[in-house]
């Protein structure tokens, strides 16, 4: 198994819902993020998990939740977001954050997020 | 200024073509992805490179850490190949941090 897949591909929800995207990778890759992509506009980093432990968050709103249960699991928990969050959340890993020499990147295929 | 730049920003070409993209960045890197992103779609990574040359299939990639440029080219152009390409660097500070460029839209006409 070499991907990462991401569920849902797509998600509406209300400003008052809460809902969760998942994010798994069978790889044995130890490191794990999340970005948010706009429309036309490169990837905004996160959060990143490094061996299951929170890394980097990049003063992300606490409307958004990172969860990383497993080394093979990482969720987004959202919760009362707002119209300007509609956008495309990728997930990533790669193999392993320690060892320069087998870095390498994979990404999923995303969830399309409206907000309405 | 950003940190890594493409160019261009937007290339339209015939099929066949022979295609090149460019990627300039002026941060510390341990290596350069190049990136393949369809309408709408997730992101596929091609190439991950830290010195040299790479080919893989119609596509070959070059980075000069002297000069810190990097270069995609894509051979017989195609249809398919119509995406967008990102070069994103990977940060020499050991926290896996990429810095994306802005991207450039590919289209290729038959």
């Amino acid at each position: 198994d070499t991907e990462v897949t991401q569920t849902p591909k797509h998600l509406v929800m209300g400003m008052t819902n809460k809902k969760s995207l998942k994010c798994e990778q069978h790889m044995g890759h130890r490191a794990m993020y999340w970005y948010k992509q706009k429309a036309k506009k490169p990837p905004e980093l996160m959060f990143v998990y490094s061996y299951e432990k929170l890394s980097i968050n990049e003063s992300v709103p606490s409307r958004f939740s990172p969860e990383c249960p497993n080394s093979s699991l990482l969720n987004l928990h959202l919760h009362a977001l707002q119209p300007e969050d509609s956008a495309l959340y990728l997930c990533a890993s790669s193999q392993d954050p320690r060892n320069p020499s087998i870095r390498g990147y994979t990404f999923g295929s995303g969830t399309r997020l409206t907000v309405v | 200024k950003n940190e890594v730049e493409q160019s261009p920003q937007n290339l339209t070409a015939q099929e066949g073509e022979f295609i090149t993209i460019n990627c300039s960045y002026s941060v510390g890197i341990s290596a350069l992805h190049w990136l393949q992103q369809h309408p709408g779609g997730g992101i596929v990574s091609l190439f991950m490179l830290s010195s040299g040359k790479k080919k893989h299939g119609r596509l070959i990639a070059t980075i000069n850490i002297q000069e810190k440029h990097s270069s995609l080219h894509i051979t017989a152009s195609h249809p398919r190949d119509s995406a967008v390409y990102i070069c994103a660097a990977l940060s020499n500070f050991g926290n896996e941090k990429l810095t994306f460029g802005t991207g450039t839209r590919l289209t290729i006409i038959p």
